[in-house]
Parts: C-alpha cells; sequence; structure tokens
C-alpha cells in the first residue's frame, strides 16, 4: 500500500513558539493532502484540505492564520502551528491521496505545548 | 450538515466470535465508504472500502453496504485479541473530504 510519512513524530515546545511538521508521500504523488486533529478518546477532526500549488481550505472554526498549510509539492504538506499554547497540544495525522483513491495515513505527530 | 454515526462501544466479544460494527450516514448522495482501524496512540489504517451495494468480504473482513438505508457495516470473523481498536468508518461524497465518525471501540476477549 501507499506510504505516507510525517515527521517529527512527537514534539514538545514551549507556549508562544512555533512547530512545523511535514507530512510527505514517499511512492505516490498526492493531489490532495489533508490535516486532522485528534484529542484524546476522541475522533479525527479535519483541519483542513490542500490540493498542490494552491491555498488550503480550512474547516470552519480553524485559525488558517494558527495553522499554516503549505503544500508545495505532490510529495510534501507542512503544517506549522505558530504561537502554539497548551490547548494546541493534540495528536496531529495528515493524510494523503492520488486523484480518485482512498487516503492514506501518516503516522501522526504528537505535539505537547507546555 | 453531514454526519456519520457510531455506536461508541465499548463492543466486547470473546475470541474466535463475529464481531458486528455498525454505521449510518445522513447524506444520501455519498458515494464512497470506508472501515479504518486505529489503535491507541497510532494513527488509522485502512481496512475495507466499498462503493455498492451488497457484501465485499477481505480475508477475515467483510463490509456491508445499504445505500437504501444509508447503513455500513463490518463484519469481524473469528475475532483475534490484535482485533481490539478503534473502528472509524469514513464516508466520501461527491467532494474531495471524507467524515469521519465518532470510532466504535472493539475490545476482543481471550
Amino acid at each position: 500500500g501507499a506510504v505516507v510519512s510525517q515527521h517529527p513524530s512527537w514534539v514538545i515546545c514551549k507556549s508562544g513558539t512555533s512547530v512545523k511538521i511535514e507530512c510527505r508521500s514517499l511512492d505516490f504523488q498526492a493531489t490532495t493532502m489533508f490535516w486532522y486533529r485528534q484529542f484524546p478518546k476522541q475522533s479525527l477532526m479535519l483541519m483542513a484540505t490542500s490540493n498542490e500549488g494552491s491555498k488550503a481550505t480550512y474547516e470552519q472554526g480553524v485559525e488558517k492564520d494558527k495553522f499554516l498549510i503549505n503544500h508545495a509539492s505532490l510529495t510534501l504538506s507542512t503544517l506549522t502551528v505558530t504561537s502554539a499554547h497548551p490547548e494546541d497540544s493534540s495528536f496531529y495525522i495528515c493524510s494523503a491521496r492520488e486523484d480518485g483513491a482512498q487516503q492514506y495515513f501518516g503516522p501522526g505527530t504528537r505535539l505537547t505545548v507546555t | 450538515q453531514k454526519e456519520v454515526e457510531q455506536n461508541s462501544g465499548p463492543l466486547s466479544v470473546p475470541e474466535g466470535a463475529i464481531a458486528s460494527l455498525n454505521c449510518t450516514y445522513s447524506d444520501r448522495v455519498s458515494q464512497s465508504f470506508f472501515w479504518y482501524r486505529q489503535y491507541s496512540g497510532k494513527s488509522p489504517e485502512l481496512i475495507m472500502s466499498i462503493y455498492s451495494n451488497g457484501d465485499k468480504e477481505d480475508g477475515r473482513f467483510t463490509a456491508q453496504l445499504n445505500k437504501a438505508s444509508q447503513y455500513v457495516s463490518l463484519l469481524i470473523r473469528d475475532s483475534q485479541p490484535s482485533d481490539s481498536a478503534t473502528y472509524l468508518c469514513a464516508v466520501r461524497g461527491n467532494g474531495q473530504n471524507f467524515v469521519f465518525g465518532p470510532g466504535t471501540r472493539l475490545s476482543v476477549l481471550p
């Protein structure tokens, strides 16, 4: 199956700093990438959808100036959490998809903001 | 508002039994349906996809789709303790986005 990687797998940062998370599709070209957030014991919440070369589409309630998404190429998307706060601590998961195919999830990045 | 509903569980079944997981969705134009398994602390992994009415079998897993009833299910035969996880139902309509259900926690008791 298709492989999606994320880096880092976990990160601890101080309140007020920014954190960048990378999502890569390793063996296919992802025309669309998705970013999800999952709090403990809750389901996945879609944050934004990004298509290569265009601006991301954010879900209602997700601050686009706080969660910066860049889908620079067909194999790489980045999520930057700016001015992170403890309430941003969560499990961030990306997924990638070729045209018309199912989504493949990355392994996730656990962010802890102290 | 698109919704996907699942019983949160936990659903407990003895080892070797059949586990039946159910999912209903509200958007009639939904076209693609997926079941993902998520172990605690891990990201979801795709188990099955189904696009047309009826049953689709893959090993111990069978997905069942009934578009008229807006219902999709996952059967796991000969359940194993390693099947203990949260199972997420996902539905995709005409657009790109998947809508995930809240997940059903399955516990297979040895």
